[in-house]
């Protein structure tokens, strides 16, 4: 069965504290994804990767950093976390797209983060 | 930026009644996938439907996609407490990789 997974389920971190958000997929799918979800303004892309190595930025990198050094393995930075990064984060994965499922996302099932 | 916007904001129905729910997009797309969340969870897929495809059909759900108004609906017919949820649509920008979503369509079921 398809698996995201994402380390943590719920965290509390204090304001200036570097956190990580760790996330493994079981699919060897190339494409990973970092979200941010919050009531109102939906999901928003905060970075994505095509393969090792690599990452693109998403609609609000600001604060944010990624790590790619495997393929199974996302990881969010949140190199000094402040409060208005208090949210839900959701990380995802897929195939490119082209294939017979096109580029079916696959999400874990979420991180609650809260900056105090 | 967003790319698919989804209508209305929030639906109440009782069971049994049928659901529509549509969503607007801006550019040119491969394809466009409805996904499921559940209060709290991460997100399902539910249904993807090619640019090149008008109607497509899976159990109670029926989505049809117009590629000339940039418009897809959901339709989810008989609906059930259990359907309580949210929607989104998604899609992706012409040859790349990544998705975007909506803002959802909260779903209430009464039973």
């Amino acid at each position: 069965d398809v698996k995201v997974t994402q380390s943590s389920r719920y965290l509390v971190k204090r304001t200036g504290e570097k956190v990580f958000l760790e996330c493994v997929q079981d699919m060897d799918h190339e494409n990973m994804f970092w979200y941010r979800q919050d009531p109102g303004l939906g999901l928003r892309l905060i970075y994505f990767s095509y393969d090792v190595k690599m990452k693109e930025k998403g609609d609000i990198p600001e604060g944010y950093s990624v790590s790619r050094e495997k393929k199974e393995r996302f990881s969010l930075i949140l190199e000094s976390a402040s409060t208005n990064q208090t949210s839900m984060y959701l990380c995802a994965s897929s195939s490119p797209p082209g294939g017979t499922s096109g580029n079916t996302i696959y999400f874990g099932e979420g991180s609650w983060l809260t900056v105090v | 930026s967003q790319q698919g916007e989804e209508d209305p904001q929030a639906l109440s129905i009782q069971e049994g009644e049928n659901a529509t729910m549509n969503c607007s997009y801006k550019t040119s797309i491969n394809n466009l996938q409805w996904y499921r969340q559940n209060s709290g969870r991460g997100l399902v897929h539910l249904i993807l439907i090619r640019s090149n495809e008008r109607e497509k059909h899976s159990g109670r759900l029926r989505v049809t996609l117009d590629t000339s108004k940039k418009s897809s609906s959901l339709l989810i017919t008989a609906s059930r407490a259990a359907d309580t949820a949210s929607y989104f649509c998604a899609t992706d920008a012409y040859n790349n990789n990544d998705m975007r979503f909506g803002a959802g369509t909260r779903l209430t079921v009464k039973p």
